[in-house]
């Protein structure tokens, strides 16, 4: 039931792009995307829902292929703060949120 | 708003004691919900509480923990009696009804001894 993060790390010079994918073996109502920095709290950085759409956040956008249940949260021309890890969570309807294992996103200078 | 506010930050306790983890939602939030986090399982749903009521509590380890939320501003998670196993940190997070992410707390990390 836990969805399926890939890679699970990466790391990347500042300006570099990054793709994290996320799938699930269930059928999905919206998925959510955080970010948790070290010793800090998972942060939200947007939600999907069913649908097919894609959404933008800054330099950072995701997408959601309702039929495939995947999602990808693409990271375009990364800046030093956008290290951390970076978790989806996946809800079925039910207002719960079952999160994946994280994918840890360094930036390098 | 002043986010969602956990209590304690730290808590480091002997085996075999009690631990009250207290949670305060953010106001108009219609549901709560407590995780646990660890590198090996990483964030775990205990519970989760809409409009006050527990939902759904299958992802409570065993008997030992137990959770309440008396009223819309307070919530608690207790472990009675603790065990080494249980260190963790323990997030509240509180969400409001309609398509909304979840706000969480700066978390309790409690280890116990």
């Amino acid at each position: 039931q836990q969805p399926v993060q890939s890679p699970q790390a990466v790391i990347l010079r500042e300006g570099e792009d990054a793709v994290i994918n996320c799938s699930s073996s269930k059928a999905l109502y919206s998925v959510h995307w955080y970010r948790q920095k070290h010793g800090e709290a998972p942060v939200f950085l947007m939600i999907l829902l069913k649908g097919g759409e894609q959404k933008g956040h800054e330099k950072i956008s995701a997408s959601f292929n309702e039929k495939k249940q995947q999602s990808s949260l693409y990271l375009t021309a990364s800046q030093l703060s956008y290290s951390g890890t970076y978790f989806c969570g996946t809800e079925r309807g039910d207002d719960k949120i079952i999160f994946g294992k994280g994918t840890r996103l360094h930036i390098l200078p | 708003d002043a986010g969602v506010i956990q209590s304690p930050r730290h808590e480091v306790t002997e085996m075999g004691q009690e631990v009250t983890l207290r949670c305060k939602p953010i106001s108009g939030h219609n549901s709560l919900f407590w995780y646990r986090q660890t590198m090996m399982r990483g964030l775990e749903l205990l519970i989760y509480f809409n409009n006050n009521v527990p939902i759904d509590d299958s992802g409570m380890p065993e008997d030992r923990f137990s959770a309440k939320m008396p009223n819309a501003s307070f919530s608690t998670l207790k472990i009675q009696p603790s065990e080494p196993r249980d260190s963790a940190v323990y997030f509240c997070a509180s969400r409001k009804d309609g398509y909304y992410g979840y706000t969480f707390g700066s978390g309790t990390r409690l280890t116990v001894v």
